[in-house]
């Protein structure tokens, strides 16, 4: 069981918002950085947010993160059909080890 | 552009050691230091273990400890995870991936399929 605990499943409908949660286990995450993936289908995870709250290049702006406390938030608004894949988050504990989510599957019904 | 290459997929016999490896191209390889996970089937992502590749540290997730070697050729800019008694249990999805200073990751390797199977 992961350290970080987030909802197996949320699901939208297209246009809707989704937020997905990423909630640490204790107080080790308190000062790292959190990042999400999204796992297409078939594909690698890909980078869409790092350092809670920042986009790489070419990920669109539907896509907001954000940190409190030992835990960290994604959002898509105006979800598409395109965004349905899995989502992890990820961090460092303060023994600098890594670790992920258990993942999210998005749906967009 | 930055990228990782990863070897192509394997079967292996349980008892049999086995590398994988993967090649960074298009940045400084011995200034980031190069993750490994495992993914299994209807599994998250777990976290293996990293090497820095400026002077071979590496540190390993306690549930991977002493099953698997992580190293590096930083002449071929080339990271390796090895196994030198496979498990059926091995078997999954390996991915490596480059680390930010910050703690995210990317880019990502396209993955190594290991199967494991008598």
């Amino acid at each position: 069981q992961s350290v970080l605990t987030q909802p197996p499943s949320v699901s939208a409908a297209p246009g809707q918002k989704v937020t997905i949660s990423c909630s640490g286990s204790n107080s080790k995450f308190g000062d790292s950085y959190f990042s999400w993936y999204q796992q297409l289908p078939g594909a690698a995870p890909k980078l869409i947010m790092y350092e809670n709250d920042k986009r790489p290049s070419g990920i669109p702006d539907r896509f907001s993160g954000s940190k409190s406390g030992t835990s960290a938030t994604l959002v898509i608004t105006g979800v598409q059909t395109g965004d349905e894949a899995d989502y992890y988050c990820g961090t460092w504990d303060s023994s600098l080890s890594d670790v992920f989510g258990g993942g999210t599957k998005l749906t967009v019904l | 552009d930055v990228q990782l290459l990863q070897s192509g997929a394997v079967v292996k016999k349980p008892g049999e050691s086995l590398r994988i490896s993967c090649k960074g191209s298009g940045y400084s390889f011995a200034n980031y230091w190069i993750s490994w996970v495992r993914h299994m089937p209807g599994k998250g992502l777990e976290w293996m273990g990293r090497i820095d590749p400026s002077d071979s540290f590496t540190r390993y997730s306690p549930s991977f400890e002493g099953h698997v070697t992580i190293s590096v050729d930083k002449s071929i800019d080339t990271a390796y995870l090895h196994w030198s008694s496979l498990k059926a249990p091995d078997t999954g999805l390996y991915y490596c991936m480059r680390r930010s200073e910050r703690g995210w990751f990317d880019p990502w390797g396209q993955g190594t399929l290991v199967t494991v199977s008598s």
